[in-house]
């Protein structure tokens, strides 16, 4: 079954400095994998997938995530961390079902990035 | 472009009533998605409609829930005799396709408390 997993419920940074929001999967065959942040009262927005290609993903407000198959990891980061960056981070896998088709998605339990000014 | 929308944004309603949570995707967006999100469960899928094939109806914890999307757009998550556990978010999503390199736009969520 696939499952994903964020290690850290929190991750305090200061403003300026970088960050690091960690993800880790178990998936059979081929992993697609997104990152998705969540601010207060509100729904998911995409940040960024990762489907073939390249390891290192860039993608909206400056975050990019780097695939590691070895390591089966996803991390979130940023180099300059925003105190606007505040908010809940979730990491998901796609999940195909038994049909191979549905698309769905797993996701982490999420974890609450706090930037400090 | 719009999003995707879902009305009502907030549902109190007593244990035991029928609750109904709307849908709207994204035009053109065949996909459609409906998960849960509640403190002790996290993010949980609930189904999902892909055209006219038959709803993955695979997440939906008890035969009291129940989905339908007409039109192949609308969609309408259906709770009979709600119960307090009943209480989350749902948000809905949609997607161009199950394929998988689509990601899921999400709406803004209904949140429903049973009391």
């Amino acid at each position: 079954a696939q499952s994903v997993a964020q290690p850290e419920d929190q991750v305090n940074v200061a403003e300026g400095n970088p960050l690091t929001v960690k993800c880790t999967y178990s998936v059979s065959g081929n992993p697609y994998l997104f990152w998705y942040v969540q601010y207060p009262n509100r729904g998911l927005q995409f940040l960024l997938k990762y489907i073939t290609g390249d390891n290192l993903v860039k993608g909206s407000y400056g975050f990019e995530a780097e695939f590691n198959k070895s390591q089966t990891s996803f991390h979130l980061k940023k180099p300059s961390a925003l105190v606007s960056d505040s908010a809940l981070y979730f990491c998901a896998v796609r999940d195909p079902g038994s049909s191979g088709n549905t698309g769905k998605l797993i996701f982490g339990q999420g974890t609450t990035l706090q930037v400090k000014p | 472009g719009a999003g995707v929308s879902q009305s009502p944004s907030n549902k109190v309603t007593e244990k035991g009533k029928d609750v109904e949570l709307r849908c709207d995707p994204i035009s053109g967006h065949t996909a459609l998605y409906w998960y849960r999100q509640s403190l002790g469960q996290g993010l949980e899928f609930l189904i999902y409609f892909q055209g006219n094939s038959a709803p993955d109806k695979s997440g939906l914890p008890s035969d009291r829930f129940s989905a339908e999307r007409t039109g192949g757009s609308v969609s309408t998550l259906t709770i009979q005799r709600t119960q307090q556990e009943d209480s989350a978010v749902y948000l809905c999503a949609s997607s161009l396709s199950t394929g998988s390199s689509y990601e899921q736009y999400f709406g803004p969520g209904t949140r429903l408390t049973v009391t």
